[in-house]
């Protein structure tokens, strides 16, 4: 089963509103991290924060994890018809290899 | 500077046949890592190469696969007698080492079709 598995599956905003994804995951974590992928290619890394973080910005990005629930949310602000993508939560438990989620379609109408 | 880089970008084979994927990873990344991504899915851990180590293979879905790194840079990706579930994109991706906490840079993709 996934380790990553993110909520909602599919989200449509309009240009200018916040969006907001979150990510759940099951075991413990050395740090979770975000990707952007467009067009079902490469994966483009957004943003990274470590187990002993609870936010961090980056941007228009604002990211917060809770491991006492072993959750994740990535805001993104003022967002533009360029950020439709999928976006993707992926775990590292310090072995390396990443755990992705299923990904999250985020559409924004212009 | 260069990225990771794949090729084929696309193939498509029968059923049957052997396929190679080629991975290139940015020069001095020590680690470099498959994974594989079907239609509308998260992406799933195939193996994992840290510099000299023994490559972590616990993700390869079946004896098929196998995977190589040559002097620590360039790696292949074999999938012998591919199977119709075979299909999928294949991504590679590469960073400087293992727990650095860094991102993984990723690689355009193969897109693998199999008949």
């Amino acid at each position: 089963s996934q380790q990553g598995e993110e909520d909602p599956q599919a989200l449509s905003i309009q240009e200018g509103e916040n969006a907001t994804m979150n990510c759940s995951y099951k075991t413990s974590i050395n740090n979770l991290q975000w990707y952007r992928q467009n067009s079902g290619r490469g994966l483009v890394h957004l943003i990274l924060i470590r187990s002993n973080e609870r936010e961090k910005h980056s941007g228009r990005l604002r990211v917060t994890l809770d491991t006492s629930k072993k959750s994740s949310s990535l805001l993104i602000t003022a967002s533009r018809a360029a950020d439709t993508a999928s976006y993707f939560c992926a775990t590292d438990l310090l072995g390396g290899k990443l755990t992705f989620g299923k990904g999250i379609t985020l559409s924004v109408r212009p | 500077g260069a990225g990771v880089s794949q090729s084929p970008s696309n193939k498509v084979t029968e059923k049957g046949k052997d396929v190679e994927l080629r991975c290139d990873p940015i020069s001095g990344h020590t680690a470099l890592y498959w994974y594989r991504q079907s239609l509308g899915q998260g992406l799933e851990f195939l193996i994992y190469f840290q510099g000299n180590s023994a490559p972590d293979k616990s993700g390869l879905p079946s004896d098929r696969f196998s995977a190589e790194r040559t002097g620590g840079s360039v790696s292949t990706l074999t999938i012998q007698r591919t199977q119709q579930e075979d299909s999928a994109v294949y991504l590679c991706a590469s960073n400087l080492q293992r727990g650095a906490n860094n991102e993984q840079f990723f690689g355009p993709g193969t897109r693998l079709t199999v008949l």
